[in-house]
């Protein structure tokens, strides 16, 4: 079964710290892997994504990295700021037959303190 | 704003009110897509328009009925609605139905069903 989790559920940490959160994936056939970040009251934005040959990205201070062999991903924040207090939300996608399939997590809420 | 406008953002209504939900995207996109947000669940596609056309509907009860008059616009009309309905209805589009590109979401509607 295609299936996407996320941990830890939720986070709080303090300005300026870094934290890295994680994502575990049993979808297949893999085609890609995106965070997204969801702004209370707003819509997913998306952060970066994966392709199957890619093992880091960086979108300034979020780096993802992703690891095909054991199918995780992880969402590493940098200097955190009071703006990065969101959701965030992975998604893997699966294409078969020349049609993708997404797959979303039930994401990470992270709060940052000031 | 992200090129993808929902109204109204908020509603609330009775189990035996009719109400739409309206979408509308200034990107040039092709496809069009609802999505449900409930806490703690993962985002749940509800049906999948491309080029006006419904290409997918994933076992919504018929409570739920959306309405895509062009390419820009998307609606969906709620009616005899339960209080499990509530919930964030998120809007979004992408060039084409296989969005390896990802999708531009909206800032949503926050349902609530009394």
């Amino acid at each position: 079964k295609n299936q996407v989790e996320q941990s830890p559920q939720s986070l709080i940490i303090l300005e300026g710290k870094n934290c890295t959160l994680q994502c575990n994936y049993t979808v297949s056939p893999f085609s890609n892997l995106r965070w997204y970040k969801q702004d209370t009251g707003r819509g997913p934005v998306s952060l970066t994504i994966m392709t199957f040959s890619e093992n880091t990205k960086s979108n300034g201070r979020y780096t993802a990295t992703l690891d095909a062999d054991t199918k995780q991903s992880s969402l590493h924040i940098t200097a955190s700021q009071l703006s990065d207090s969101a959701s965030y939300i992975c998604v893997v996608s699966a294409r078969t037959s020349g049609t993708y399939k997404y797959i979303f997590g039930t994401g990470t809420r992270l709060k940052v303190l000031a | 704003e992200t090129g993808v406008t929902q109204t109204p953002r908020h509603l609330v209504m009775g189990m035996t009110n009719k109400k739409s939900l309206k979408c509308e995207q200034h990107l040039g996109h092709n496809a069009m897509y609802w999505y449900k947000q409930s806490a703690k669940k993962p985002l749940e596609l509800m049906f999948v328009y491309s080029l006006e056309e419904r290409v997918e509907n994933n076992s919504v009860p018929s409570r739920f009925s959306p309405e895509c008059p062009n390419s820009s616009h998307l609606f969906l009309h709620l009616h005899t609605l339960q209080p499990e309905d509530s919930a964030l209805y998120l809007c979004a589009s992408s060039q084409d139905a296989q969005p390896m590109g990802g999708y531009t979401f909206g800032s949503g509607t926050r349902l609530t069903v009394v």
